[in-house]
Protein backbone atom coordinates (compact mmCIF):
# COMPACT_ATOMS: atom_id res chain seq x y z
CA UNK A 1 0.00 0.00 0.00
CA UNK A 2 0.97 3.46 0.28
CA UNK A 3 2.05 5.22 3.40
CA UNK A 4 3.70 8.12 4.32
CA UNK A 5 5.44 9.01 8.06
CA UNK A 6 6.55 12.74 9.20
CA UNK A 7 6.10 12.93 12.86
CA UNK A 8 3.03 14.30 14.52
CA UNK A 9 4.35 17.22 16.63
CA UNK A 10 7.65 18.95 17.04
CA UNK A 11 9.05 22.08 18.78
CA UNK A 12 11.42 24.51 17.72
CA UNK A 13 12.97 27.80 19.18
CA UNK A 14 12.71 31.17 17.21
CA UNK A 15 16.03 31.81 15.33
CA UNK A 16 16.63 27.33 15.51
CA UNK A 17 16.59 25.06 12.98
CA UNK A 18 14.48 22.19 12.67
CA UNK A 19 14.17 19.31 10.51
CA UNK A 20 11.21 17.38 9.51
CA UNK A 21 11.76 14.07 7.88
CA UNK A 22 9.34 11.75 6.24
CA UNK A 23 9.56 8.62 4.89
CA UNK A 24 7.09 7.01 2.18
CA UNK A 25 5.97 3.80 0.12
CA UNK A 26 4.71 4.70 -2.98
CA UNK A 27 3.06 2.76 -6.05
CA UNK A 28 5.40 4.12 -8.96
CA UNK A 29 7.31 7.55 -7.90
CA UNK A 30 7.09 11.21 -9.83
CA UNK A 31 8.42 13.55 -7.12
CA UNK A 32 8.05 14.89 -3.52
CA UNK A 33 6.46 17.88 -2.70
CA UNK A 34 6.69 19.98 0.78
CA UNK A 35 3.61 22.36 1.37
CA UNK A 36 3.08 24.55 4.70
CA UNK A 37 -0.43 24.51 5.90
CA UNK A 38 -1.32 27.28 8.83
CA UNK A 39 -4.24 26.49 10.85
CA UNK A 40 -7.80 27.32 9.12
CA UNK A 41 -6.02 27.91 5.75
CA UNK A 42 -5.38 26.08 2.56
CA UNK A 43 -1.64 24.41 1.65
CA UNK A 44 0.63 26.52 0.24
CA UNK A 45 4.02 24.91 -2.09
CA UNK A 46 7.02 25.27 -0.74
CA UNK A 47 9.24 22.52 -2.52
CA UNK A 48 9.42 20.10 -5.04
CA UNK A 49 11.96 17.70 -5.27
CA UNK A 50 12.29 14.43 -8.17
CA UNK A 51 16.18 14.11 -8.01
CA UNK A 52 18.29 12.93 -5.21
CA UNK A 53 20.20 15.85 -3.18
CA UNK A 54 19.15 19.32 -1.88
CA UNK A 55 17.07 21.80 -3.27
CA UNK A 56 17.48 25.13 -0.99
CA UNK A 57 15.17 27.98 -1.49
CA UNK A 58 15.87 30.64 1.15
CA UNK A 59 15.18 30.04 4.86
CA UNK A 60 13.76 26.37 3.54
CA UNK A 61 15.53 23.47 1.79
CA UNK A 62 14.20 20.14 0.94
CA UNK A 63 16.24 16.99 0.56
CA UNK A 64 15.13 13.80 -1.25
CA UNK A 65 16.93 9.92 -1.35
CA UNK A 66 14.78 7.77 -3.84
CA UNK A 67 16.33 4.78 -3.14
CA UNK A 68 15.62 5.02 0.91
CA UNK A 69 11.78 6.76 0.52
CA UNK A 70 12.91 9.89 2.70
CA UNK A 71 13.16 13.35 2.23
CA UNK A 72 13.61 16.00 4.88
CA UNK A 73 12.51 19.24 4.84
CA UNK A 74 15.14 21.86 6.63
CA UNK A 75 14.02 25.32 8.37
CA UNK A 76 16.43 28.02 9.28
CA UNK A 77 16.23 30.64 11.58
CA UNK A 78 12.78 30.21 12.32
CA UNK A 79 10.13 32.83 12.91
CA UNK A 80 7.34 32.56 14.78
CA UNK A 81 5.12 32.70 12.20
CA UNK A 82 6.57 29.35 10.58
CA UNK A 83 4.20 27.40 13.10
CA UNK A 84 2.15 25.62 11.12
CA UNK A 85 1.56 22.20 9.82
CA UNK A 86 3.88 20.73 7.48
CA UNK A 87 2.46 18.21 4.72
CA UNK A 88 4.95 15.77 2.88
CA UNK A 89 3.56 14.48 -0.31
CA UNK A 90 4.95 11.96 -2.78
CA UNK A 91 3.69 11.47 -6.25
CA UNK A 92 2.72 8.20 -7.11
CA UNK A 93 2.56 6.76 -10.72
CA UNK A 94 -0.88 8.11 -11.30
CA UNK A 95 0.16 11.29 -10.64
CA UNK A 96 -1.74 11.31 -7.51
CA UNK A 97 -0.67 13.02 -4.40
CA UNK A 98 -0.36 10.93 -1.33
CA UNK A 99 -1.20 12.94 1.87
CA UNK A 100 -0.11 11.77 5.16
CA UNK A 101 -1.42 13.59 8.55
CA UNK A 102 1.51 16.08 8.35
CA UNK A 103 4.05 17.45 11.23
CA UNK A 104 2.84 19.98 13.25
CA UNK A 105 5.66 22.54 13.98
CA UNK A 106 5.31 24.61 17.03
CA UNK A 107 7.66 27.47 17.55
CA UNK A 108 8.43 29.45 20.90
CA UNK A 109 10.15 32.40 21.63
CA UNK B 1 2.05 34.29 -11.37
CA UNK B 2 -0.38 31.46 -11.30
CA UNK B 3 -2.63 31.63 -8.66
CA UNK B 4 -5.77 29.21 -8.42
CA UNK B 5 -8.60 30.91 -6.29
CA UNK B 6 -11.65 30.06 -4.89
CA UNK B 7 -15.25 31.34 -4.96
CA UNK B 8 -16.70 31.67 -1.95
CA UNK B 9 -14.05 31.94 1.23
CA UNK B 10 -16.88 31.13 3.47
CA UNK B 11 -20.53 30.03 2.80
CA UNK B 12 -23.78 29.22 5.59
CA UNK B 13 -26.67 27.64 4.42
CA UNK B 14 -29.46 25.85 5.78
CA UNK B 15 -29.60 21.98 5.44
CA UNK B 16 -31.27 20.86 2.43
CA UNK B 17 -29.79 23.62 0.49
CA UNK B 18 -27.57 23.24 -2.13
CA UNK B 19 -24.10 25.34 -2.30
CA UNK B 20 -21.63 26.12 -5.37
CA UNK B 21 -18.25 26.73 -4.99
CA UNK B 22 -16.13 27.59 -7.25
CA UNK B 23 -12.21 27.22 -8.45
CA UNK B 24 -10.44 29.24 -11.02
CA UNK B 25 -7.04 29.32 -12.01
CA UNK B 26 -5.37 32.33 -13.26
CA UNK B 27 -2.68 33.16 -15.38
CA UNK B 28 -2.63 29.53 -16.55
CA UNK B 29 -5.00 26.75 -18.02
CA UNK B 30 -5.71 23.96 -15.54
CA UNK B 31 -7.10 20.55 -18.20
CA UNK B 32 -6.87 18.53 -14.18
CA UNK B 33 -8.09 20.54 -10.98
CA UNK B 34 -8.55 18.26 -7.62
CA UNK B 35 -11.45 18.51 -5.37
CA UNK B 36 -10.49 18.15 -1.74
CA UNK B 37 -12.35 18.36 1.44
CA UNK B 38 -10.76 18.44 5.07
CA UNK B 39 -11.84 17.71 8.33
CA UNK B 40 -10.45 19.46 11.57
CA UNK B 41 -6.61 18.66 12.33
CA UNK B 42 -7.26 15.76 9.61
CA UNK B 43 -5.27 15.49 6.39
CA UNK B 44 -6.66 16.23 3.06
CA UNK B 45 -8.94 13.94 1.71
CA UNK B 46 -9.27 13.47 -2.14
CA UNK B 47 -12.97 13.90 -3.00
CA UNK B 48 -12.87 13.79 -6.66
CA UNK B 49 -10.35 14.81 -9.75
CA UNK B 50 -12.19 16.83 -12.56
CA UNK B 51 -11.41 16.48 -16.08
CA UNK B 52 -12.09 19.79 -18.60
CA UNK B 53 -14.55 18.42 -20.72
CA UNK B 54 -15.54 15.42 -19.35
CA UNK B 55 -16.90 13.80 -16.54
CA UNK B 56 -15.28 13.72 -13.06
CA UNK B 57 -13.57 10.57 -11.47
CA UNK B 58 -14.87 10.81 -7.62
CA UNK B 59 -12.82 8.78 -4.93
CA UNK B 60 -14.30 5.91 -3.30
CA UNK B 61 -16.70 6.47 -1.10
CA UNK B 62 -17.67 10.07 -2.59
CA UNK B 63 -20.97 10.44 -3.56
CA UNK B 64 -21.41 11.79 -7.33
CA UNK B 65 -24.60 12.41 -7.11
CA UNK B 66 -24.34 14.80 -4.14
CA UNK B 67 -21.24 16.06 -4.99
CA UNK B 68 -21.56 17.78 -8.45
CA UNK B 69 -18.45 18.75 -10.29
CA UNK B 70 -18.27 20.39 -13.34
CA UNK B 71 -15.07 21.13 -15.23
CA UNK B 72 -16.13 23.85 -18.08
CA UNK B 73 -13.34 25.10 -19.30
CA UNK B 74 -9.48 25.28 -18.89
CA UNK B 75 -9.83 27.71 -16.29
CA UNK B 76 -12.81 26.92 -14.32
CA UNK B 77 -14.16 23.98 -12.58
CA UNK B 78 -16.96 24.23 -9.75
CA UNK B 79 -18.23 21.94 -6.90
CA UNK B 80 -21.98 22.21 -6.17
CA UNK B 81 -22.69 20.32 -2.92
CA UNK B 82 -26.71 19.11 -2.86
CA UNK B 83 -28.96 19.10 -0.18
CA UNK B 84 -26.15 19.55 2.01
CA UNK B 85 -26.62 18.63 5.78
CA UNK B 86 -24.68 19.30 8.68
CA UNK B 87 -22.65 16.56 8.44
CA UNK B 88 -21.32 18.23 5.26
CA UNK B 89 -19.83 21.02 7.06
CA UNK B 90 -15.90 21.09 6.27
CA UNK B 91 -12.87 22.46 4.27
CA UNK B 92 -13.37 22.59 0.88
CA UNK B 93 -9.89 23.32 -1.37
CA UNK B 94 -9.10 23.13 -4.98
CA UNK B 95 -6.16 22.66 -6.20
CA UNK B 96 -4.40 22.74 -9.97
CA UNK B 97 -1.60 21.73 -11.81
CA UNK B 98 0.65 24.57 -13.62
CA UNK B 99 4.08 23.71 -15.38
CA UNK B 100 6.70 25.72 -13.50
CA UNK B 101 10.36 26.12 -14.31
CA UNK B 102 9.37 22.43 -16.52
CA UNK B 103 7.93 21.02 -13.30
CA UNK B 104 4.17 20.29 -12.65
CA UNK B 105 3.68 22.05 -9.28
CA UNK B 106 0.28 21.57 -7.97
CA UNK B 107 -1.37 24.66 -6.72
CA UNK B 108 -3.87 25.36 -4.11
CA UNK B 109 -7.05 27.58 -3.68
CA UNK B 110 -6.99 29.47 -0.32
CA UNK B 111 -10.18 27.01 0.66
CA UNK B 112 -14.30 27.35 1.16
CA UNK B 113 -15.59 26.88 5.04
CA UNK B 114 -18.89 25.23 4.54
CA UNK B 115 -21.31 25.39 7.42
CA UNK B 116 -24.53 23.21 7.10
CA UNK B 117 -27.20 24.61 9.66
Amino acid sequence: GQNIDQPTEMTATEGAIVQINCTYQTSGFNGLFWYQQHAGEAPTFLSYNVLDGLEEKGRFSSFLSRSKGYSYLLLKELQMKDSASYLCAPMDSNYQLIWGAGTKLIIKP
Amino acid sequence: GAVVSQHPSRVICKSGTSVKIECRSLDFQATTMFWYRQFPKQSLMLMATSNEGSKATYEQGVEKDKFLINHASLTLSTLTVTSAHPEDSSFYICSARDAIGGDLITLFGPGTRLTVT
